[in-house]
């Protein structure tokens, strides 16, 4: 099983809510990502989280805000959102952070439009 | 210069033609080699993973990497309607960081 999955499918959110995209893998993963992808764009990092901690962060603003409550589970908070932030939201996961067998398995993503 | 440059196409193809995807990459030091598929508005599926040089094959799919002209390549046996999407080559970097082409939109005509 190599299932990645996500919710919710789609949101939409005014500049001032507050919202959470939410991620979980049973694959025994101990790396967990978020993307951002525009469309017709490869996705781009934002995150990486490696054994429930944050290692890397790509200079993301700080109204994105991610957590990992435990091994299975990937959340990322959102908050202030601007319109150009409308985007599809990707979570991936792998073995572990970093390794020649370290291969990503992405989610559906959520869709998130910012109004 | 980007480190992996890839046609964004579209391409457009009849059903049961043979497809050639390819992506040309900056760094020789990468050395791990994705081949991802994406249809609209899903997340990106992977298809093949590569290591060095050479070909790897699963059913109508043939992954191959020429290192010595830094070239990527997927190949595509008997296209299918259902093969339409969006075909993303992709690398690690130093850090294990995967690095995207831009994608190659791929349609195969009925």
């Amino acid at each position: 099983d190599t299932e990645v999955t996500q919710t919710p499918k789609h949101l939409v959110m005014g500049m001032t809510n507050k919202k959470s995209l939410k991620c979980e893998q049973h694959m025994g993963h101990r790396a967990m990502y978020w993307y951002k992808q525009k469309a017709k764009k490869p996705p781009e990092l934002m995150f990486v989280y490696s054994y429930e901690k944050l290692s890397i962060n790509e200079s993301v603003p700080s109204r994105f805000s991610p957590e990992c409550p435990n091994s299975s589970l990937l959340n990322l908070h959102l908050h202030a959102l601007q319109p150009e932030d409308s985007a599809l939201y990707l979570c991936a996961s792998s073995q572990v952070d970093g390794g020649s067998t370290d291969t990503q398995y992405f989610g559906p993503g959520t869709r998130l439009t910012v109004l | 210069q980007k480190e992996v440059e890839q046609d964004p196409g579209p391409l457009s193809v009849p059903e049961g033609a043979i497809v050639s995807l390819n992506c040309t990459y900056s760094n020789s030091a990468f050395q791990y080699f994705m081949w991802y598929r994406q249809y609209s508005r899903k997340g990106p599926e992977l298809l093949m993973y590569t290591y060095s040089s050479g070909n790897k094959e699963d059913g109508r799919f043939t992954a191959q990497v020429d290192k010595s002209s830094k070239y990527i390549s997927l190949f595509i046996r008997d296209s299918q309607p259902s093969d339409s999407a969006t075909y993303l080559c992709a690398t690690m970097d130093s850090s294990y960081k995967l690095i995207f082409g831009s994608g190659t939109r791929l349609l195969v005509r009925p």
